[in-house]
Parts: C-alpha cells; structure tokens; sequence
C-alpha cells in the first residue's frame, strides 16, 4: 500500500563506491522527483521528471545521473561518491508538473546515504 | 536567484496556544505555496498549499498569502505536543522553475 516507496532505507560505502537509489510510486502519478536532504536539513531539489523525460536538472555534479525506465520508476545512481555526497535523499511524485499550482508532492521515506 | 526564508526556530509555545509560522520569498513569479511538516527522521507531508492572496483554512492550520509583500504565513491553533516538528514553507511558479524549499522552522510545543 506504500505510495511513494525508495530502497535502500540505509546506505553506507565508501569514498569512490558507485550505488544505485531506487523509487517506485504506484500512485498513477506522471513526475517524480529527487531532493537531496543534508545535515542542516535543507531540502534541495536535484531532478524531476515527466513521463520518463527529464524536466528539470538542477545544478548537481554529473557523478549523479537519473535513469526513468518507465513513469512509476526513478533510480538515480551515483558515481564516485564523496564525503559529501552523505545525506538524506528523497523521491517524491505528483499528478502534475510542477509547473501549475495546487500540485502536491508525495514523498517517499527517503534514504539515508552515508559516505565514510 | 529565487530564495525562500524562514526563521530556523526553534519557536516554542506552550501547548494550546497558537503557533505562528512565518515564509518570505524573493520571486515575484511564485504562484503557489506550500506548507510541509517534517517529523524527525521521516518525510515531509502536506499540510496545506495556497494560491490567492488572503486566509485559507483547514482544522487547526490557517495558511495566510500576501502576494504584494512576498509573504506567506501558516497558524496552528490549539497547538498540541504532536505538532512539535519542522515546518517547510515551498515555493513553486508557472515559469517551468522548480518546486523551493525553505530551511524549515523547527517548532516545539510544550506540554
């Protein structure tokens, strides 16, 4: 019944490791979106997609790169991690872009990538 | 560059007293607003959003929209202990710009 559902939970690796986050919604949704959630618990937007195509593509390095095999998934995997790279990452999906009011983003439970 | 503030808290206030919660934006192309709660170590949740100027009202939450001031405020009547948590006010536009969070401020309500 988990609408917005993200695996692992918990990700711990090393510096220079590449790991992969999965999300999946299964609320009928057409975007999804990750956000990146650091320590001072700033919530930064990082990709969104509509129907499997990229609509948004913040300012993130490219270790990071979103893959949307089909609308109700999507992975972001990442090369070469860092220290900083350590944060709590989040998928979330709406009906609509985020380019009309009113839409709301349901969240996933997020998943917290430690890097050591 | 678009900035959404907020005070980081934490606001105290004592159980049954009205908890107020306040966000201020820099672009005057936002269109909606949104009020998220965050409990510690899970994943925000909507508690409101609000598109016209003036009060929009929902239980306990009034969100409050001043497009003309770059303001947008939530209240939470009756504050209980379980609204200790932080709150996200976020910012979104018609422009194809993307959804921006606010740092959250961080609200605990003392029983």
């Amino acid at each position: 019944d988990t609408a917005v559902s993200q695996t692992p939970k918990y990700l711990v690796t090393q510096m220079g490791n590449d790991k992969s986050i999965k999300c999946e919604q299964n609320l009928g949704h057409d975007t999804m979106y990750w956000y990146k959630q650091d320590s001072k618990k700033f919530l930064k937007i990082m990709f969104s997609y509509n129907n499997k195509e990229l609509i948004i593509n913040e300012t993130v390095p490219n270790r990071f790169s979103p893959k949307s095999p089909d609308k109700a998934h999507l992975n972001l995997h990442i090369n070469s991690l860092e220290l900083g790279d350590s944060a709590v990452y989040f998928c979330a999906s709406s009906q609509l872009p985020s380019t009309l009011p009113g839409d709301e983003q349901y969240f996933g439970p997020g998943t917290r990538l430690t890097v050591t | 560059q678009k900035e959404v503030e907020q005070n980081s808290g934490p606001l105290s206030v004592p159980e049954g007293a009205i908890a107020s919660l306040n966000c201020t934006y820099s672009d005057r192309g936002s269109q909606s607003f949104f009020w998220y709660r965050q409990y510690s170590g899970k994943s925000p949740e909507l508690i409101m959003f609000i598109y016209s100027n003036g009060d929009k009202e929902d239980g306990r939450f009034t969100a409050q929209l001043n497009k003309a001031s770059q303001y947008v405020s939530l209240l939470i009547r009756d504050s209980q202990p379980s609204d200790s948590a932080t709150y996200l006010c976020a910012v979104n536009n018609n422009y194809g710009q993307n959804f921006v969070f606010g740092p959250g401020t961080r609200l605990s309500v003392l029983p």
